[in-house]
């Protein structure tokens, strides 16, 4: 069975700075993985998916992730955030066309 | 604007109650999920349905039932509540013909005392 650790339960940054949140996951085959947001009282939203291809995946609202086979990580990035950007973010992971594994969250909270 | 809609949004209830937490899309989706967010824990699949006469329980099935009206509806169930179900629940669908990708409704907050 596959699973997701994402590394940091809480994530403070200044608004204009860059934020990484980091995604681990295991798994015994190949696996498609995604980054969800969940902004406040709202459902999840999906942010970029990588599927196969290209490692560095882009996504809406300027964020963007590198799935890295050898190290199991698939990290979300922005270079300047914004106060609207504070959400909780989900990394999820599936081995087939239907099942997502999600992990625990991150929540960003960005302070002007 | 194809979306996926949940009623109640709130539900305060009490133990032993039985309570349907109903889902409705209009995306033309085939699939559909329900889920459960507890603080810390992400969210976790509680059932699962590939189309009006496919039903399958997830990885927290246990105490909860669900029912396909058709192929837009997808409702949710709990016989006997218990306060350990509180927790915000979120319908999903997906089409089989794109992979993975899964569209959630706005939650329910649900409040067993």
């Amino acid at each position: 069975a596959q699973s997701v650790t994402q590394l940091d339960s809480q994530v403070p940054v200044f608004e204009e700075a860059p934020v990484e949140l980091r995604c681990n996951y295991s798994s015994s085959v190949s696996v498609y993985l995604f980054w969800y947001v969940q902004y406040p009282n709202q459902g999840l939203q999906l942010l970029l998916k990588y599927l196969s291809g290209s490692t560095l995946v882009k996504g809406i609202n300027g964020f963007e992730a590198e799935f890295n086979k050898s190290q199991t990580s698939f990290h979300l990035r922005k270079p300047s955030v914004h106060i609207s950007d504070t959400a909780e973010y989900f990394c999820a992971v599936s081995v087939n066309d239907y099942k997502l594994s999600f992990g625990a969250g991150t929540t960003v909270t960005v302070r002007a | 604007d194809a979306d996926v809609t949940q009623t109640p949004r709130n539900r305060i209830t009490k133990t032993g109650k039985r309570i349907m937490l109903e889902c409705s899309q209009t995306k033309g989706h085939d699939r559909m999920y329900w889920y459960r967010q507890d603080p810390g824990l992400g969210l976790r699949l509680i059932y699962y349905s590939f189309d009006v006469k496919d039903i399958n329980k997830g990885e927290i099935s246990d105490g909860y039932s669900v029912s396909r009206q058709a192929q837009a509806k997808f409702s949710l169930s709990l016989e006997s509540a218990i306060p350990n179900q509180t927790a915000l629940y979120f319908c999903a669908t997906s089409d089989r013909r794109r992979s993975n990708e899964q569209f959630f409704g706005p939650g329910t907050r649900l409040t067993v005392l």
